[in-house]
């Protein structure tokens, strides 16, 4: 059962246009929720993580928006550079210390082409 | 500090035979963790660790062994391997200060059994 559902699965975008991915996950214990940039041929990197103490945050052109009630987080990217095309994993874990400790549920990635 | 390493970077088999993926990391995290990228199906955990000795199952375990002798190392046994193991292999690894939230990854094995 897919913990965190990821859509769409891929988008394009023109340069300067916004783009935006969106996530919903159903365990209510998940309290972290973070998004990996992977570029083609490299490992998944941390962009930008939330906890639901906040509803935004906005680091430079990458903004999370979290909405709690509804179990759903999304990604913006702002001014979309050609540079920005990558695949982006959405994921949540939750503080439990006991057989889920540091365990990342990922989304199945949306691949995002920046047209210049 | 070389952060996560991973060897070899692609690796050809033949149905049956075994072989080790390697992992290593410097910055003396306590966990880390394999995953398997399939195309769609995101990252799917394999198996993982919390500290040398100690090691655990993930999503999708059967046919891969695990040890972890030394903080710095975990490497990945394929016992026999078959074609559907075909995939980009990734170690992970985080500190367990703030619940292994952060997760640093290696640049992959890409591993093709024919």
């Amino acid at each position: 059962q897919q913990q965190v559902k990821q859509s769409p699965q891929s988008l394009i975008v023109q340069k300067g246009g916004i783009s935006i991915i969106n996530c919903a996950y159903e365990n209510t214990a998940f309290d972290y929720f973070p998004w990996y940039q992977q570029f083609p041929g490299k490992g998944p990197a941390l962009l930008i993580a939330i906890r639901p103490d906040v509803s935004e945050k906005k680091e430079g052109r990458f903004t999370i928006s979290f909405n709690k009630s509804a179990k759903q987080f999304s990604l913006h990217i702002m001014d979309s550079q050609p540079g920005d095309s990558a695949t982006y994993f959405c994921a949540a874990s939750s503080p439990d210390r006991g057989s889920t400790l540091g365990r990342l549920y990922f989304g199945r990635g949306t691949q995002l082409t920046v047209w210049p | 500090n070389a952060g996560v390493t991973q060897t070899p970077k692609f690796q050809v088999l033949k149905t049956g035979q075994s072989m080790t993926l390697q992992c290593a990391q410097d910055m003396n995290h306590e966990y880390m963790s394999w995953y398997r990228q399939d195309p769609g199906m995101g990252l799917r955990l394999i198996h993982y660790s919390v500290g040398a000795g100690i090691t655990d199952q993930g999503e999708v375990p059967n046919g891969y062994n695990v040890s972890r002798s030394t903080t710095e190392d975990f490497p990945l046994r394929l016992l026999s391997a078959a074609p559907s193991q075909t995939s980009v292999y990734f170690c992970a690894s985080s500190s367990l200060a703030g619940g292994a939230s952060e997760q640093f990854f290696g640049p992959g094995t890409r591993l093709t059994v024919l």
